[in-house]
């Protein structure tokens, strides 16, 4: 069983529509949770970033950790053909060195105008 | 633009032949890390550096080396290529080993 699993996808929408994207992890030392974006032949990019328990908004995008659960969510409002692009969900433990970032797979997300 | 630079952005390499992959920031972040990207395996870290002078193994260091002179610079090298290398390579830095990593975009290396 990998530490972090999420759905590849492909996840199809149409505009304007609320996207649910989730990861669900099996290490509970896990502090700290990310969500990245990935365009096509670039770079990851951060998101969102959290610690701990708990809710952030940040525009369009939330972000929920749920530590009890093993589980976390990335909320997208009023999707736009722009949010097409691979997630990635990240996490780490809480390191005095080294915080090496366990990632999911991604979630293929298309949204369609 | 401050970010992190990769050279080269791709490359066609002949089994067996050296390789060096480069990675320059400018953030003056002190952590910095290589992970290679495949389909269906995600992100893997290869190798990391927590501070100039010190690096460490990550996930899948085989075949790879890496050094760390200075804190803007952390090339990765493959001594060998060999065909199960192929893959898409991703530098990052983060300020310390618990802040969120930054990436560049990635050197896609082929080797035949």
């Amino acid at each position: 069983q990998k530490e972090v699993e999420q759905d590849p996808g492909p996840l199809s929408v149409p505009e304007g529509a609320i996207v649910s994207l989730n990861c669900t992890y099996s290490n509970s030392a896990f502090q700290y949770f990310m969500w990245y974006r990935q365009y096509s032949r670039k770079g990851p990019e951060l998101l969102m970033y959290t610690y701990s328990s708990g809710n952030k908004e940040d525009g369009r995008f939330t972000a929920q950790v749920d530590k009890s659960s093993k589980y976390i969510s990335l909320f997208i409002r009023d999707s736009q053909p722009s949010d097409s692009a691979t997630y990635l969900c990240a996490m780490s433990l809480f390191y005095n060195q080294g915080g090496k970032l366990i990632f999911g797979q991604g979630t293929e997300l298309s949204v369609k105008p | 633009i401050a970010g992190i630079t990769q050279a080269p952005t791709s490359q066609i390499l002949a089994a067996g032949r050296r390789m060096t992959l480069r990675c320059t920031q400018d953030m003056r972040h002190n952590a910095m890390y290589w992970y290679r990207q495949d389909l269906g395996l995600g992100l893997r870290l290869i190798h990391y550096s927590n501070t100039a002078g010190t690096t460490g193994k990550g996930e899948v260091p085989d075949g790879y080396s890496v050094s760390r002179a200075n804190t803007d610079d952390f090339p990765l090298t493959l001594a060998s290529a060999v065909p199960s290398q192929t893959s898409v390579y991703f530098c990052a830095s983060s300020a310390d080993g618990n802040q969120p990593q930054h990436f560049g975009d990635g050197t896609r290396l082929s080797i035949l």
